[in-house]
Formats: structure tokens, C-alpha cells, sequence
């Protein structure tokens, strides 16, 4: 268990629908990282919050968002789905600002369109 | 041209040799490189980081980084079949605002046959 829980852990949903992904960083960590993984694309960084603050955003789509709350957890929205949406979505934590020293990933929430 | 390169392989090799995985960069401002480890269907489990250029060991594992070259590797002495598993390279550059999540190479999927 690397203490970053990401809930739930699988989702199957329908195209147009609206989804949120949850994630608690592990204990003090204050950085919230997204990312998603495909087969073809490999993980992509979507976005980061330090401290409940959005610090820096990736390859994140519009009809994507993310916050992160005062516990520090983070929550991450996908609405509008499509069928190339389908993926591993992956949160990571740290206790940095920055990405300099690595981060720890959680188990993935597995996402599929249909 | 991608920022990471790396083999996706399948890297078949049989146990107790030695494994060599590889990845090149374009980006002259990654300072720091980690190497990520991820069995299937789980979270990627960070392995070594090093920071600029230079060798780093630890246990079975040796992290190099030749920054002249943009390359960089990691060799697994003496394997086992519980390394199977998919490698993937990540860097980043110093923080500085902008985009500061992890870059990662798509990863390398080792086989270790018994």
C-alpha cells in the first residue's frame, strides 16, 4: 500500500456522462498530481495542486477539471465522456511543490467509455 | 521528435542476467531522472532517482545518466521473475512554474523467464 487511496477503482460509464475520481494523498503529503495512462499515449500529466492551490496543468482537456479541498484531498471530474477517454487515471502525492524528487502514485481508477 | 524515448520492447531475458533498459531525452533542461517501476494493474513504484549526471547503485540496481548524451539507463544485475515488470524512465526540470509534472517515457515491458 503506498498510502495514496484512489477511489473507485474501476468505473464503467456511458459517452456523455460525467464522472469523479477521488484520490487521498498520503499523510503531509501536500502536492496532489493527475495523471492519465493509455496504451498509445503513456502517462500524461494532467494538472497539480500544492496546498489546495492549481500549481500547473498538463495536457489537461477542457471538459476536464480537478480541485483539491482543505483535507487535501482532490477530486478529479471528467464530464462530457468519449470513447477515446478510456483510460487508467492515476493521482500521486508529495510532499513538495515540485516534481524534482519524484512522487508516489496510487492503484489508478480504471475508466471505460462505452 | 518526443520529449522521451524508450523501447517498449517486450525485453525477454532469462533469469540472473543482466538487464539493460534505456531511454533518451530532448529536453537539455531535465535535471533530475527517476525510474519508475509498474507491475501490471497497479500504480508505478518509483526505483532510483538521480539528480544531473553521474551513477547511482542500490542493491541489484544501477541508475546512469549521461547528460552530453541525453541518455540514460538503468541495469538490473542478477534477475529475478519478480522483475517482470513495465520500466518506465521520468524526468523533470528544476521548478520553475509552467508545466511541472514528471515527463515519462512510455516504458519498456521486461520479461524475466524462469
Amino acid at each position: 500500500d503506498s498510502g495514496v487511496t484512489q477511489t473507485p477503482k474501476h468505473l464503467i460509464t456511458a459517452t456523455g456522462q460525467r464522472v469523479t475520481l477521488r484520490c487521498s494523498p498520503r499523510s503531509g503529503d501536500l502536492s496532489v498530481y493527475w495523471y492519465q495512462q493509455s496504451l498509445d499515449q503513456g502517462l500524461q500529466f494532467l494538472i497539480q495542486y500544492y496546498n489546495g492551490e492549481e500549481r500547473a496543468k498538463g495536457n489537461i482537456l477542457e471538459r476536464f477539471s480537478a480541485q483539491q479541498f482543505p483535507d487535501l484531498h482532490s477530486e478529479l471530474n471528467l464530464s462530457s465522456l468519449e470513447l477515446g477517454d478510456s483510460a487508467l487515471y492515476f493521482c500521486a502525492s508529495s510532499p513538495r511543490r515540485g516534481a524534482s524528487y519524484g512522487y508516489t502514485f496510487g492503484s489508478g481508477t480504471r475508466l471505460t467509455v462505452v | 521528435q518526443k520529449e522521451v524515448e524508450q523501447d517498449p520492447g517486450p525485453l525477454s531475458v532469462p533469469e540472473g542476467a543482466i538487464v539493460s533498459l534505456n531511454c533518451t531525452y530532448s529536453n537539455s533542461a531535465f535535471q533530475y531522472f527517476m525510474w519508475y517501476r509498474q507491475y501490471s494493474r497497479k500504480g508505478p513504484e518509483l526505483l532510483m532517482y538521480t539528480y544531473s549526471s553521474g551513477n547511482k547503485e542500490d542493491g541489484r540496481f544501477t541508475a546512469q545518466v549521461d547528460k552530453s548524451s541525453k541518455y540514460i539507463s538503468l541495469f538490473i544485475r542478477d534477475s529475478q521473475p519478480s522483475d517482470s515488470a513495465t520500466y518506465l524512465c521520468a524526468m523533470s526540470a528544476p521548478s520553475g512554474g509552467g508545466a511541472d509534472g514528471l515527463t515519462f517515457g512510455k516504458g519498456t515491458h521486461l520479461i524475466i523467464q524462469p
